[in-house]
Order: C-alpha cells, then sequence, then structure tokens
C-alpha cells in the first residue's frame, strides 16, 4: 500500500516568516515528487517538481528530497498572506503506469 | 494554451438518477486521470487513462462509476443511479506521459456534484 502523509496543520506562521512544510512516504522505488496548492474551492495547482536528492529552488519556493529518509519537503521563504491555501504533497511509482499517490494536505495559514 | 476543461462546473440532481461528467484534457496530453474530492478530505484517485486504454481502474468505488476515453482526447465519467455519497468535487487531470521521469499532472477546475 503506498501512502503519503502529511501533518494536516494548519501551520500558521507570520507575514515574512518561512513556512515549511514536509511530507513522508511509504515507497522506496518512488522517483517522482510533487507539490502542489490548492486554494479553497479550487483544484490543485503545480508549484514544484523534484525527481534527485537536494535541493531544487523555484523563486521563494524550495523543494528538499531525501529518498534514503523517505522524505520531502517545501520551503517558502518570505510567506505571504496569499500563500495561504492547502498544500499537496504527490509522489510517483513509476511502475509501468502512471499513477500519483496525494497526501491530505496540510493547511498553511500566514497572517499579516 | 488551453488548459484542462471540465463541464458542467455545477451539477444538482436527484438520487438515482445517472450523471456524465465531461473532461477535455489539455491537448497533446496522452494521460488522463479521474479525482474525487469529498468537503475538506484529500484527492481520490478513481481511474487512469493511457491513450483509450484504461490501465487503472482501482480507484472506482463501485460498478455503478463508469468511464470512458475516445480519440485519445475527450473523456466522460459516468454515475449511474446516483446516491447522496457521491457528492463531491470530480476533479479531472492530463499529463504528458514520457517513458522515464513522470510528468506532472495538469488538473481542471472540477465538477462540483450535489445529490439531493
Amino acid at each position: 500500500q503506498k501512502e503519503v502523509e502529511q501533518n494536516s496543520g494548519p501551520l500558521s506562521v507570520p507575514e515574512g516568516a518561512i513556512a515549511s512544510l514536509n511530507c513522508t512516504y511509504s515507497d522506496r522505488g518512488s522517483q517522482s515528487f510533487f507539490w502542489y496548492r490548492q486554494y479553497s474551492g479550487k483544484s490543485p495547482e503545480l508549484i514544484m517538481s523534484i525527481y534527485s536528492n537536494g535541493d531544487k529552488e523555484d523563486g521563494r519556493f524550495t523543494a528538499q528530497l531525501n529518498k534514503a529518509s523517505q522524505y520531502v519537503s517545501l520551503l517558502i521563504r518570505d510567506s505571504q498572506p496569499s500563500d495561504s491555501a492547502t498544500y499537496l504533497c504527490a509522489v510517483n511509482v513509476n511502475s509501468g503506469y502512471s499513477t500519483l499517490t496525494f497526501g491530505k494536505g496540510t493547511m498553511l495559514l500566514v497572517s499579516p | 494554451g488551453a488548459g484542462v476543461s471540465q463541464s458542467p462546473s455545477n451539477k444538482v440532481t436527484e438520487k438515482g438518477k445517472d450523471v456524465e461528467l465531461r473532461c477535455d484534457p489539455i491537448s497533446g496530453h496522452t494521460a488522463l486521470y479521474w479525482y474525487r474530492q469529498s468537503l475538506g478530505q484529500g484527492l481520490e484517485f478513481l481511474i487512469y487513462f493511457q491513450g483509450n486504454s484504461a490501465p487503472d481502474k482501482s480507484g472506482l468505488p463501485s460498478d455503478r462509476f463508469s468511464a470512458e476515453r475516445t480519440g485519445g482526447s475527450v473523456s466522460t465519467l459516468t454515475i449511474q443511479r446516483t446516491q447522496q455519497e457521491d457528492s463531491a468535487v470530480y476533479l479531472c487531470a492530463s499529463s504528458l506521459a514520457g517513458p522515464d521521469l513522470f510528468q506532472p499532472q495538469h488538473f481542471g477546475d472540477g465538477t462540483r456534484l450535489s445529490i439531493l
């Protein structure tokens, strides 16, 4: 059973702080990792993808992957109130066909 | 370019009726996925298409649910004899199906289904 675990939150941070969102996964064969942002009442929006160990930066977002620890995280620097949303971690195991397993998401609240 | 398009955006129907939900993927995306998201819940995988074939139907919750895809493009999710527990947002996503690394999925805006 492939599982992706996230703390449901809410994670509350003040504006300008760094928000750290964490995700663990159970299948060691996982190869591709994604972070989606979902505003209330809206569909998920892809914000980051990462495939190899280490850090990947895109603007204020940094994704971190550690396959040995089966851990992927998302850092949001200089958090803004507009970052308040639910962040979904998604993991793929390339097992002959391509599906994603999603975590239940972490709600982030950024206060002005 | 156009994103994933879903219709209708909202559907209200009586218990016991059949409903059809439509998804038009991003042009050129060969992989198409259906998910369901109930209020406050995570994404529940329903079915995956590669071209017109469905290699993975494992998420369909009952035999009242079926889906098809024609021409490697538009997909229809059909729910027969709807029940109140079918009320949810039904999301469609599409992706390129690369031979190696998995390509990210891009979501439509969803169909909000309400069963009275």
